[in-house]
Protein backbone atom coordinates (compact mmCIF):
# COMPACT_ATOMS: atom_id res chain seq x y z
CA UNK A 1 0.00 0.00 0.00
CA UNK A 2 1.34 3.21 -0.96
CA UNK A 3 1.95 5.24 1.96
CA UNK A 4 3.73 9.16 0.08
CA UNK A 5 1.23 9.26 -2.98
CA UNK A 6 2.58 11.65 -5.68
CA UNK A 7 0.15 12.90 -8.39
CA UNK A 8 -0.13 13.19 -11.52
CA UNK A 9 3.15 10.70 -12.49
CA UNK A 10 3.84 12.16 -15.62
CA UNK A 11 2.71 16.17 -15.92
CA UNK A 12 2.86 18.21 -19.17
CA UNK A 13 2.93 22.01 -18.98
CA UNK A 14 3.84 25.07 -21.69
CA UNK A 15 6.65 27.33 -21.32
CA UNK A 16 5.48 29.84 -18.39
CA UNK A 17 2.09 28.45 -17.29
CA UNK A 18 1.48 27.85 -13.73
CA UNK A 19 2.05 24.01 -12.36
CA UNK A 20 1.07 22.28 -9.47
CA UNK A 21 2.14 18.57 -7.94
CA UNK A 22 0.75 17.33 -4.76
CA UNK A 23 1.90 14.90 -2.30
CA UNK A 24 -0.02 13.29 0.58
CA UNK A 25 0.94 11.08 3.08
CA UNK A 26 -0.73 8.06 5.61
CA UNK A 27 2.23 7.96 7.58
CA UNK A 28 1.60 11.04 9.88
CA UNK A 29 5.04 11.95 9.54
CA UNK A 30 5.85 15.62 10.91
CA UNK A 31 8.36 16.29 7.97
CA UNK A 32 8.01 16.34 4.77
CA UNK A 33 10.42 17.26 1.74
CA UNK A 34 10.30 17.87 -1.93
CA UNK A 35 13.36 17.23 -3.90
CA UNK A 36 13.95 18.10 -7.90
CA UNK A 37 16.12 14.95 -9.68
CA UNK A 38 17.35 15.79 -13.24
CA UNK A 39 18.37 12.73 -15.51
CA UNK A 40 21.76 11.08 -13.63
CA UNK A 41 22.20 13.75 -10.53
CA UNK A 42 21.20 13.64 -6.97
CA UNK A 43 18.28 14.54 -5.74
CA UNK A 44 18.04 18.54 -4.83
CA UNK A 45 16.48 19.40 -1.67
CA UNK A 46 14.24 22.71 -2.62
CA UNK A 47 12.23 22.78 0.85
CA UNK A 48 10.89 21.47 3.49
CA UNK A 49 8.47 21.66 5.99
CA UNK A 50 8.66 20.56 10.02
CA UNK A 51 4.78 20.38 10.71
CA UNK A 52 4.00 23.79 9.58
CA UNK A 53 7.29 25.37 9.95
CA UNK A 54 8.62 26.13 6.26
CA UNK A 55 12.16 25.82 5.22
CA UNK A 56 13.74 26.84 2.32
CA UNK A 57 17.17 25.61 1.04
CA UNK A 58 19.19 28.82 0.08
CA UNK A 59 19.68 28.07 -3.41
CA UNK A 60 16.04 26.94 -4.63
CA UNK A 61 14.81 29.72 -7.30
CA UNK A 62 12.01 32.02 -6.21
CA UNK A 63 9.83 30.60 -8.94
CA UNK A 64 9.27 27.32 -6.58
CA UNK A 65 6.76 27.67 -3.95
CA UNK A 66 5.70 25.60 -1.58
CA UNK A 67 2.11 25.18 1.14
CA UNK A 68 1.15 22.70 3.24
CA UNK A 69 -2.32 22.69 4.44
CA UNK A 70 -2.57 19.77 6.78
CA UNK A 71 -0.23 17.13 7.65
CA UNK A 72 -1.38 14.86 5.14
CA UNK A 73 -0.81 17.20 2.28
CA UNK A 74 1.78 19.09 1.12
CA UNK A 75 1.82 20.89 -2.67
CA UNK A 76 4.83 22.16 -4.82
CA UNK A 77 3.88 25.06 -6.96
CA UNK A 78 6.29 26.31 -10.10
CA UNK A 79 4.83 29.75 -10.66
CA UNK A 80 6.55 30.16 -14.35
CA UNK A 81 7.95 26.66 -15.75
CA UNK A 82 11.79 27.24 -17.93
CA UNK A 83 12.74 24.45 -19.99
CA UNK A 84 15.53 23.77 -17.12
CA UNK A 85 12.82 22.52 -14.55
CA UNK A 86 11.71 19.47 -16.29
CA UNK A 87 12.70 17.17 -14.03
CA UNK A 88 11.68 14.34 -11.81
CA UNK A 89 10.44 15.92 -8.51
CA UNK A 90 10.23 13.70 -5.61
CA UNK A 91 8.31 14.23 -2.12
CA UNK A 92 9.37 12.02 1.11
CA UNK A 93 8.14 12.38 4.54
CA UNK A 94 9.80 11.43 7.78
CA UNK A 95 9.44 11.10 11.58
CA UNK A 96 11.19 14.00 13.48
CA UNK A 97 14.82 12.84 15.40
CA UNK A 98 18.04 11.48 13.82
CA UNK A 99 18.29 7.98 12.25
CA UNK A 100 14.68 8.66 10.62
CA UNK A 101 14.77 7.49 7.08
CA UNK A 102 13.26 9.71 4.51
CA UNK A 103 10.24 7.52 2.37
CA UNK A 104 9.89 8.86 -1.15
CA UNK A 105 6.39 8.94 -3.47
CA UNK A 106 6.90 7.42 -6.76
CA UNK A 107 7.68 11.15 -8.41
CA UNK A 108 5.93 13.48 -10.56
CA UNK A 109 8.07 13.60 -14.07
CA UNK A 110 7.13 17.17 -15.15
CA UNK A 111 7.55 17.85 -19.26
CA UNK A 112 7.76 21.73 -20.37
CA UNK A 113 6.89 21.88 -23.94
CA UNK B 1 30.53 23.27 1.13
CA UNK B 2 29.00 19.68 0.39
CA UNK B 3 30.64 17.03 -1.52
CA UNK B 4 29.35 13.24 -1.78
CA UNK B 5 31.42 10.83 -4.08
CA UNK B 6 30.44 7.93 -5.37
CA UNK B 7 31.54 5.72 -8.44
CA UNK B 8 29.19 6.09 -11.17
CA UNK B 9 28.71 2.59 -12.72
CA UNK B 10 30.10 -0.30 -11.21
CA UNK B 11 29.16 -4.32 -13.20
CA UNK B 12 29.32 -7.43 -11.18
CA UNK B 13 28.02 -10.81 -11.69
CA UNK B 14 24.80 -12.80 -10.89
CA UNK B 15 25.79 -14.13 -7.10
CA UNK B 16 28.99 -11.96 -6.54
CA UNK B 17 29.43 -9.42 -4.04
CA UNK B 18 29.96 -5.98 -5.14
CA UNK B 19 31.31 -3.41 -2.65
CA UNK B 20 29.97 0.61 -3.63
CA UNK B 21 32.04 3.44 -1.77
CA UNK B 22 31.05 6.67 -1.04
CA UNK B 23 33.49 9.45 0.74
CA UNK B 24 32.07 12.97 2.15
CA UNK B 25 33.26 16.24 3.16
CA UNK B 26 30.30 17.72 4.51
CA UNK B 27 29.83 20.62 6.94
CA UNK B 28 28.67 18.26 9.95
CA UNK B 29 27.88 14.92 9.89
CA UNK B 30 24.65 13.48 11.74
CA UNK B 31 24.74 10.24 10.31
CA UNK B 32 24.56 8.68 6.90
CA UNK B 33 22.27 6.72 4.59
CA UNK B 34 22.25 4.43 1.72
CA UNK B 35 18.86 4.45 -0.77
CA UNK B 36 18.42 1.98 -3.82
CA UNK B 37 16.47 3.57 -6.74
CA UNK B 38 15.20 1.83 -9.84
CA UNK B 39 15.25 3.21 -12.70
CA UNK B 40 11.99 5.70 -12.78
CA UNK B 41 11.06 4.71 -9.75
CA UNK B 42 11.76 6.39 -5.86
CA UNK B 43 14.54 5.76 -3.94
CA UNK B 44 13.76 3.47 -1.26
CA UNK B 45 15.64 3.03 2.53
CA UNK B 46 18.52 0.59 3.02
CA UNK B 47 20.28 1.12 5.63
CA UNK B 48 21.72 3.97 8.15
CA UNK B 49 25.00 4.27 10.31
CA UNK B 50 25.66 7.04 12.68
CA UNK B 51 28.67 5.00 14.54
CA UNK B 52 31.67 3.68 13.03
CA UNK B 53 31.62 0.27 11.96
CA UNK B 54 29.43 -2.76 10.26
CA UNK B 55 25.81 -2.57 10.28
CA UNK B 56 24.39 -5.70 8.52
CA UNK B 57 20.71 -6.63 7.51
CA UNK B 58 20.50 -9.91 5.50
CA UNK B 59 22.27 -9.72 2.22
CA UNK B 60 23.26 -6.00 2.73
CA UNK B 61 26.31 -4.49 4.93
CA UNK B 62 26.88 -1.06 5.41
CA UNK B 63 30.50 0.26 6.81
CA UNK B 64 31.25 4.09 7.95
CA UNK B 65 34.59 5.07 8.61
CA UNK B 66 34.08 8.87 10.73
CA UNK B 67 37.58 9.46 11.03
CA UNK B 68 38.18 9.06 7.23
CA UNK B 69 34.87 10.76 5.63
CA UNK B 70 33.89 6.92 4.49
CA UNK B 71 31.61 4.47 3.78
CA UNK B 72 30.69 1.27 1.54
CA UNK B 73 27.26 -0.75 0.92
CA UNK B 74 28.34 -4.38 0.65
CA UNK B 75 25.34 -6.26 -1.55
CA UNK B 76 26.33 -10.03 -0.76
CA UNK B 77 24.82 -12.86 -3.16
CA UNK B 78 23.53 -10.59 -6.48
CA UNK B 79 20.49 -10.89 -8.06
CA UNK B 80 19.57 -9.36 -11.39
CA UNK B 81 17.07 -7.24 -9.61
CA UNK B 82 19.76 -5.77 -7.69
CA UNK B 83 20.92 -3.88 -10.89
CA UNK B 84 19.79 -0.39 -9.61
CA UNK B 85 21.47 3.23 -8.40
CA UNK B 86 22.73 3.12 -4.64
CA UNK B 87 22.31 6.57 -3.50
CA UNK B 88 24.70 7.56 -0.45
CA UNK B 89 22.99 10.10 1.55
CA UNK B 90 24.20 12.58 4.75
CA UNK B 91 22.60 14.27 7.36
CA UNK B 92 25.28 16.90 7.58
CA UNK B 93 22.60 18.57 10.69
CA UNK B 94 21.43 17.51 13.81
CA UNK B 95 18.17 18.57 15.28
CA UNK B 96 14.79 18.00 14.50
CA UNK B 97 14.49 17.19 10.92
CA UNK B 98 16.72 14.92 8.65
CA UNK B 99 17.76 17.32 5.65
CA UNK B 100 20.20 15.06 3.69
CA UNK B 101 22.96 15.10 0.95
CA UNK B 102 22.61 13.31 -1.77
CA UNK B 103 25.55 11.86 -4.11
CA UNK B 104 25.07 11.44 -7.64
CA UNK B 105 24.32 7.41 -7.14
CA UNK B 106 26.10 4.70 -8.39
CA UNK B 107 24.50 2.46 -11.41
CA UNK B 108 24.99 -1.10 -10.41
CA UNK B 109 24.30 -3.69 -13.42
CA UNK B 110 24.30 -7.20 -12.80
CA UNK B 111 24.96 -9.70 -15.43
CA UNK B 112 24.12 -13.12 -15.59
Amino acid sequence: DAMVIQNPRYQVTQFGKPVTLSCSQTLNHNVMYWYQQKSSQAPKLLFHYYDKDFNNEADTPDNFQSRRPNTSFCFLDIRSPGLGDAAMYLCATSRVGGGQPQHFGDGTRLSIL
Amino acid sequence: GQNIDQPTEMTATEGAIVQINCTYQTSGFNGLFWYQQHAGEAPTFLSYNVLDGLEEKGRFSSFLSRSKGYSYLLLKELQMKDSASYLCAVRPEGGATNKLIFGTGTLLAVQP
